[in-house]
């Protein structure tokens, strides 16, 4: 089945260093690929996604590209604040026709110390 | 601005009794889902909706029921709660297919089963 496995948290950082957050996947096809956020006390909010491979997601600063060949999709920026401070979520949906589902990681935890 | 709405936020269970979480969304979807969040195991489907009066088992739907009798609401069942249950619970929509369109998650209802 499919399966999205993360890095294992937490990860601490100072203000200002450079994030990665490894991700890699297992599923046949070609299946879309999201990193979601949960700041404390909330919802998962969508950060990114990247719907085929070589594609590259971006926003607020992260950035994340699809690479078919490692299976792999892992979370960047290149100086983080205290407010990136949250749980990251990486997930994928089959590609057929009749995906319904969000297969999700197990979450990591960072902290952005000031 | 509402978005998509959970109630309660917050619950207490004894062993045996019952209760309904409900989600209610304002954004027309057609697709609703029930998730629950557990230390190490990020989120686990436990049912969804493609629509109103449409029901499907997700990946741990065992102890749960959930109904959709109007589109903008959807509702899950704990019969007998049990220990096992005490989780924190997101219920999230989207437009369509998660593949392409973006999944909105609630706020969360935590729930704890003595």
């Amino acid at each position: 089945g499919d399966s999205v496995t993360q890095m294992e948290g937490p990860v601490t950082l100072s203000e200002e260093a450079f994030l990665t957050i490894n991700c890699t996947y297992t599923a046949t096809g070609y299946p879309s690929l999201f990193w979601y956020v949960q700041y404390p006390g909330e919802g998962l909010q969508l950060l990114l996604k990247a719907t085929k491979a070589d594609d590259k997601g971006s926003n607020k600063g992260f950035e994340a590209t699809y690479r078919k060949e490692t299976t792999s999709f892992h979370l960047e920026k290149g100086s983080v604040q205290v407010s990136d401070s949250a749980v990251y979520f990486c997930a994928l949906t089959r590609p057929s026709g009749s995906a319904r589902q969000l297969t999700f990681g197990s979450g990591t935890q960072l902290t952005v110390l000031p | 601005n509402a978005g998509v709405t959970q109630t309660p936020k917050f619950r207490v269970l004894k062993t045996g009794q019952s209760m309904t979480l409900l989600c209610a969304q304002d954004m027309n979807h057609e697709y609703m889902y029930w998730y629950r969040q557990d230390p190490g195991l990020g989120l686990r489907l436990i049912h969804y909706s493609v629509g109103e009066g449409t029901t499907a088992k997700g990946e741990v739907p065992d102890g749960y029921n959930v109904s959709r009798l109007k589109k903008q609401n959807f509702l899950l069942g704990l019969e007998s709660a049990a220990p096992s249950q005490t989780s924190v619970y997101f219920c999230a929509s989207s437009y369509s297919s998660p593949r392409g369109n973006t999944i909105y998650f609630g706020e969360g209802s935590w729930l704890t089963v003595v």
